[in-house]
């Protein structure tokens, strides 16, 4: 157990809907970061923050978007959603800004959009 | 792309025998990272090396790094069942803050 948790484990939606996954980084991490996978991408880097504010922005579309709130827990939002966005959403943590240390990851959610 | 490479894409041994997977990557780095993932799972942190570092031993991993050639080495020794997973290089670097993923090689371990 990573200490990072990530809700819910599965979402089932349909095109043009929108939703939000939340991550819970582990105690005293400040860095949050999203990532997406899919069999065809791979493991992409979406966006990170630390303390609250953008840090790092990777290949994320438009609409999508995230914030990490003060109590840390982070959430990205998918909205628009298309077939081509099922994956699976990892959230990590770290205790610092770059990627210096390891990254500790969620269990993941895995969206389906039929 | 900067996406760092990893070889083989997929690698199928006996229990016991040594495994050994490379990555490649294209920029400079602050040091490259070796995750581990089962199947569906998140990923698992195995191992750091600093740019600075050659080799790097923990239980019964070892990793290499060669920034001349911009490759690293993962090898796993007398390998198990449970070693079965994907296994991922990633790599920082420079003022870049994100860490970036190799496509994986996929483990399997057969009893």
């Amino acid at each position: 157990d990573s200490g990072v948790t990530q809700t819910p484990k599965h979402l089932i939606t349909a095109t043009g809907q929108r939703v939000t996954l939340r991550c819970s980084p582990r105690s005293g991490d400040l860095s949050v970061y999203w990532y997406q996978q899919s069999l065809d991408q791979g493991l992409q880097f979406l966006i990170q923050y630390y303390n609250g504010e953008e840090r790092a922005k990777g290949n994320i579309l438009e609409r999508f978007s995230a914030q990490q709130f003060p109590d840390l827990h982070s959430e990205l939002n998918l909205s628009s959603l298309e077939l081509g966005d099922s994956a699976l959403y990892f959230c990590a943590s770290s205790p610092g800004t770059g990627g210096h240390n390891e990254q500790f990851f969620g269990p993941g959610t895995r969206l389906t959009v039929l | 792309s900067q996406q760092g490479e990893e070889d083989p894409q997929a690698l199928s041994i006996q229990e016991g025998e040594n495994a050994t997977m490379n990555c490649s990557y294209k920029t400079s780095i602050n040091n490259l990272q070796w995750y581990r993932q089962n199947s569906g799972r998140g990923l698992v942190h195995l191992i750091l090396i600093r740019s600075n570092e050659r080799e790097k031993h923990s239980g019964r991993l070892r990793v290499t790094l060669d920034t001349s050639k911009k490759s690293s080495s993962l090898l796993i020794t007398a390998s198990r069942a449970a070693d079965t997973a994907s296994y991922f290089c990633a790599h920082h670097g420079g003022s870049n803050y994100k860490l970036t993923f190799g496509k994986g090689t996929l483990l399997t371990v057969n009893p």
